[in-house]
């Protein structure tokens, strides 16, 4: 069983461009969550997606990032107009909510660098 | 959010035990405790979690006070392999995502 899934693992944007971030959830997990690592931070909570819906997104900055969990396919971290205070680590992770606590499987992460 | 201490950093010497402390006074009854990790230029990897009892795997022990207001999580033996960010954290089924503290830097001396 293949873990979980991100790529690009590195993406260089130059200021203004669009940032795309993809996530394969572990096969049969249905929920996805975004986090964010600033360097020499901790992570930090974006959004929790399900399969074509948002459940919690209490963590996304209100403008220019968007995510995604299509019927079909990689859930999307959208970020358009990067700035250079988007550099970070993203991580996603997913979990099969089969039990009452919370495991989350989380991938290697994307390393976005804003030129 | 119920919150967690960790000291910030800790050092243990190759191959001997590592006792991780982590307080969580305001943990409610629901909360389960878990532990997370996370290696150089790596994403999180789960630890262990408990609610009331002590608990074993592969990777280390948990140990939960009678109170459940702190815990230990116990690395038998440690490696260097062992060298990373160790983050204690609350979860409960009222809120799925997890709330990361600074957690505590373990440094393996050979």
């Amino acid at each position: 069983n293949a873990g979980v899934m991100q790529n690009p693992r590195h993406l260089v944007r130059r200021r203004g461009q669009e940032a795309r971030l993809r996530c394969s959830p572990m096969k049969g997990h249905s929920h996805v969550y975004w986090y964010r690592q600033l360097p020499e931070e901790g992570l930090k909570f974006m959004v929790y997606l399900q399969k074509e819906n948002i459940i919690d997104e209490s963590g996304m900055p209100k403008e220019r990032f968007s995510a995604e969990f299509p019927k079909e396919g990689p859930s999307i971290l959208r970020i358009q107009q990067v700035v250079r205070g988007d550099s970070a680590a993203y991580f996603c992770a997913s979990s099969p909510r089969t039990s009452s606590y919370n495991e989350q499987f989380f991938g290697p992460g994307t390393r976005l660098t804003v030129l | 959010d119920a919150k967690t201490t960790q000291p910030n950093s800790m050092e243990s010497n190759e191959e001997e035990p590592v006792h991780l402390p982590c307080n969580h006074s305001t943990i409610s009854g629901t909360d389960y405790i878990h532990w997370y990790r996370q290696l150089p230029s790596q994403g999180p990897e789960y630890v262990i979690h408990g609610l009331t009892s002590n608990v074993n795997n592969r990777m280390a022990s948990l140990a939960i006070a009678e109170d459940r207001k702190s815990s230990t999580l116990i690395l038998h033996r440690a490696t260097l392999r062992d060298a990373a960010v160790y983050y204690c954290i609350l979860t409960s089924n009222r809120d799925d995502k997890i709330i990361f503290g600074k957690g505590t830097r373990l440094h393996i001396l050979p």
